[in-house]
């Protein structure tokens, strides 16, 4: 079935550490996107692709850095984790019509 | 600079009554504005566009360029509508969503 898996879910951890976020896509989509929701605020799309080898960075700047080497990968990775980092990260691809699908988010908190 | 305020972050109502949540945007151009919705412990989902022009569970929505407004409206709110609701745009040639605040919508029985 067709379908955005973000991993993990939640995530604790301390100040300093390397983490990614992965998000994987079986919709066949080229399109891929990442956000970032502080709680009750709006989304913010920090990186997004339009396939394999690109990369482009969203309105919001962010100090995390993606990668898009297989259509369905769209890790996102921060080398050294903040407090200012905790927030949602919102995985979404789009395909013809250009809507957007939403992956289920990954809740991190840096301590 | 390219905006969408939605200046409700609570509604509530009772079952049956009009919904009506509110967006307005600050685009300069032509842009798309859509509707996602996200009911409680699911996804964000699409609800509708404005270019379809459709009624999607009973909503609507009309583009007011004049007002810069695309508010939701729904003439009797059910029980299951709630959920947190979020406006957005795109520009013209750009599939790059920039998103409302979001308005929580409780229908009480």
């Amino acid at each position: 079935e067709a379908d955005i898996y973000q991993t993990p879910r939640y995530l604790v951890i301390g100040t300093g550490k390397k983490i990614t976020l992965e998000c994987s896509q079986t919709m066949g989509h080229d399109k891929m996107y990442w956000y970032q929701q502080d709680p009750g605020m709006e989304l913010h799309l920090i990186h997004y692709s339009y396939g394999v080898n690109s990369t482009e960075k969203g309105d919001l700047s962010s100090e995390s850095t993606v990668s898009r080497i297989r259509t369905e990968h769209f890790p996102l990775t921060l080398e050294s984790a903040r407090p200012s980092h905790t927030s949602q990260y919102l995985c979404a691809t789009a395909g013809t019509p250009p809507e957007q699908y939403f992956g289920p988010g990954t809740r991190l908190t840096v301590t | 600079a390219q905006r969408v305020t939605q200046p409700e972050k609570l509604l509530s109502v009772f079952k049956g009554a009009p919904v009506e949540l509110k967006c307005n945007y600050s685009y300069s151009g032509s842009p798309e504005l859509f509707w996602y919705v996200q009911y409680s412990r699911q996804r964000l989902q699409l609800l509708l566009r404005h270019i379809s022009r459709e009624s999607i569970k009973g909503f609507t929505a009309d583009l007011n360029k004049g007002e810069t407004s695309f508010h939701l409206k729904k003439p009797f709110a059910q029980e299951e509508d709630s959920a947190m609701y979020y406006c957005a745009l795109s520009g013209y040639n750009t599939d790059k969503l920039i998103f409302g605040t979001g308005t929580r919508l409780q229908v009480f029985p």
